[in-house]
């Protein structure tokens, strides 16, 4: 899988946009950017993914550089629930069902009240 | 509300002990995944399977972890002997048998090993 670079850590203030950038500058045509976000004591949870038009969905929305050598999820409105690790993956869509996920270290999300 | 369920939650045994972890997946995905998760290495993927044939077992230490699938509604990862260093949380996924979309996790078995 191609390698992805996120900030090991983040602050916002609750109630303000986040936007959590990803680097992944040897991603090939076929992968898909994958957002998963994982809350403490939880499993990881699906949050968004794209190939190269900016999506949205009722959690958060993903832009993706033209180039698509980066990727940036924005939380419109944070709340306190938010503060999670966040995980960008590069993924393969090989059709037929998922395949393994790579995790990184993530970036971390700490939100104040 | 469809979930993927994870038994046990805990699990506390003593080294050289076998522990089997179980996971239900949801109902009508075809891949299901185990990823064990320690502060030093992360979420790492063990194996996966789809269809209950395993794909990729790679990530797993083979002289001591197996995982299978008896049927459809259960995966098992077991662990014998056990070691401290299996001390982690194991997480089982199981995805849809559509394209490459998004992979439900459940809450995780919490695996300390005395």
């Amino acid at each position: 899988d191609a390698k992805t670079t996120q900030p090991n850590s983040m602050e916002s203030n609750e109630e303000e946009p986040v936007h959590l950038p990803c680097n992944h500058s040897t991603i090939s045509g076929t992968d898909y950017i994958h957002w998963y976000r994982q809350l403490p004591s939880q499993g990881p949870e699906y949050v968004i993914h794209g190939l190269t038009s900016n999506v949205n969905n009722r959690m958060a929305s993903l832009a993706i550089a033209e180039d698509r050598k980066s990727s940036t999820l924005i939380l419109h409105r944070a709340t306190l629930r938010d503060a999670a690790v966040y995980y960008c993956i590069l993924r393969l869509d090989s059709g037929g069902g998922a395949d393994g996920l790579t995790f990184g270290k993530g970036t971390h999300l700490i939100i104040q009240p | 509300d469809a979930r993927v369920t994870q038994t046990p939650r805990h699990k506390v045994t003593e080294m050289g002990q076998e522990v089997t972890m179980r996971c239900q997946p949801i109902l009508g995905h075809n891949t299901v995944f185990w990823y064990r998760q320690t502060m030093m290495q992360g979420l790492e993927l063990l194996a996966y399977f789809r269809n209950r044939a395993p794909l990729d077992d790679s990530g797993m230490p083979k002289d001591r972890f197996s995982a299978e699938m008896p049927d459809a509604t259960l995966a098992t990862l077991k662990i014998q002997p056990s070691e401290p260093r299996d001390s982690a949380v194991y997480f089982c996924a199981s995805g849809p048998p559509w394209g490459s979309t998004e992979a439900f996790f459940g809450q995780g078995t919490r695996l300390t090993v005395v």
